[in-house]
């Protein structure tokens, strides 16, 4: 099915550990999005993606890294995961476009003890 | 830089009453509007758009008008369901940040009772 997929939905890991969160669209959107959800904050974009192979900063990229190797793909890892990284993460994607909307995918929970 | 500004919620409604969610920006230029809404476990879907001013978006009975006078684009719906119950956030884009990147309000959680 088209669409944009998140793995894995849940993830409990330890301080220290590293941790990679995937995510996968089928539309060939060109951009794609990374965001954190946080009570009080709505979502903060934590790094965008132009293209294969271009990446950039958003509001809260402190700690996070990312690559995009593949159109379809955009997978986020937290090197050295800390409690302050305890959220709900979610990948979009969108078209070329200007002002298009974004697609969403259904979310990572991520506990980290 | 760009900001948004949503009402504060949380928000509990009866069945079959009017909603209005309230949402102003800050922004330089031309920015397009959005509200997205999000079902519990699920992901953010687009409600509705606008891209002018004086534009109106709407879908599922929810509409919403771009002010540029105001600098609002409030949400409103005649007459609410239970279903209707999730968080709605309002966002912005193409303001004095890139076009492809939106900013978000906070949300407004929304609570219909039967």
């Amino acid at each position: 099915d088209a669409g944009i997929t998140q793995s894995p939905r849940y993830k409990i890991t330890e301080t220290g550990r590293q941790v990679t969160l995937m995510c996968h669209q089928t539309w060939s959107h060109s951009y794609m999005f990374w965001y954190r959800q946080d009570l009080g904050h709505g979502l903060r974009l934590i790094y965008y993606s132009a293209a294969a192979d271009i990446t950039d900063k958003g509001e809260v990229p402190d700690g996070y890294v990312v690559s995009r190797s593949k159109t379809e793909n955009f997978p986020l890892t937290l090197e050295s995961a800390t409690r302050s990284q305890t959220s709900v993460y979610f990948c979009a994607s969108s078209e070329r476009v200007n002002n298009q909307p974004q697609h969403f995918g259904d979310g990572t929970r991520l506990s980290i003890l | 830089g760009d900001s948004v500004t949503q009402m504060e919620g949380p928000v509990t409604l009866s069945e079959e009453a009017f909603l209005t969610i309230n949402c102003t920006y800050t922004a330089t230029g031309y920015p397009s509007l959005f509200w997205y809404v999000q079902y519990p476990g699920e992901g953010l879907q687009l409600l509705l758009k606008a891209t002018k001013a004086d534009d109106k978006g709407s879908n599922k009975g929810f509409e919403a008008t771009y002010r540029k006078e105001t600098t609002s684009f409030h949400l409103e719906k005649g007459s609410v369901q239970v279903s209707d119950s999730a968080v709605y956030f309002c966002a912005l884009s193409g303001g004095s940040g890139s076009a492809r990147q939106l900013t978000f309000g906070s949300g407004t959680q929304l609570t219909v009772l039967p």
